[in-house]
């Protein structure tokens, strides 16, 4: 089955920094990737996904990822953080072999931003 | 534009106990999936809908949970009994499309707020 592995469970970064959150990814074919965020007590947001197309992808509140096929990861990207992006970050990708599409999930990456 | 909504947010309960949990999907989407949250990790489906056909239920414990889609819209979610193990946040969320011939796998998932489950 295709997987993805966020393999840090804490990112901590200071107000203004860049930042940077990983995931790679194990897949036969071509990936769809994704990426989501977490507030407290609320679900799941949609930030920018990879299909095809630029490695460079761009999405919501600034956030960017970069799809590199040779290393199979897809890391989460922002030049200057904010406070307010303290949250839960989770990877994901399509399953096309074991679940007919369904969406796996990380097991997510906690973004804290100190000012 | 209303999003996904899910109630109850929030159910305490005793163990042994029955708990049901609603979703009503964004507006034209047609296929719903239930994705159960445990602390400290990422969601694991349960179960996805398109339309009101269950198209993957390999990973929903049928012992004890049952889930239902009536007409294709609103859904609803039961465990009976409830285990402590059981104790999570229920996520509800949808999306266009169908994903058999991979012709749906760029859309996007939107998900509800959950509904946090207590077992005592």
């Amino acid at each position: 089955a295709q997987s993805v592995a966020q393999p840090e469970d804490q990112v901590n970064v200071a107000e203004g920094n860049p930042l940077t959150v990983k995931c790679t990814y194990s897949v036969s074919g071509n990936p769809y990737l994704f990426w989501y965020v977490q507030y407290p007590n609320r679900g799941l947001q949609f930030l920018l996904k990879y299909i095809t197309g630029d490695n460079l992808v761009k999405g919501s509140y600034g956030f960017e990822a970069e799809f590199n096929k040779s290393q199979t990861s897809f890391h989460l990207k922002k030049p200057s953080a904010l406070v307010s992006d303290s949250a839960l970050y989770f990877c994901a990708v399509r399953d096309w072999e074991g679940s007919q599409g369904n969406l796996i999930f990380g097991k997510g990456t906690k973004l804290s931003v100190k000012p | 534009e209303a999003g996904v909504v899910q109630s109850p947010r929030y159910k305490i309960i005793e163990k042994k106990q029955p708990v049901a949990f609603w979703c009503n999907p964004i507006s034209g989407h047609n296929t719903l999936y239930w994705y159960r949250q445990n602390l400290g990790q990422g969601p694991e489906l349960l179960i996805r809908y398109e339309n009101e056909e269950a198209v993957d239920d390999s990973q929903l414990p049928k012992d004890r949970f049952s889930a239902e889609r009536l007409k294709g819209v609103d859904s609803t979610l039961k465990i009976q009994p409830a285990e402590l193990g059981d104790s999570a946040v229920y996520l509800c969320a949808s999306s266009l499309g169908s994903f058999r011939g991979r012709t749906s796998g760029a859309n996007v998932l939107t998900f509800g707020a959950g509904s946090r489950l207590t077992v005592l």
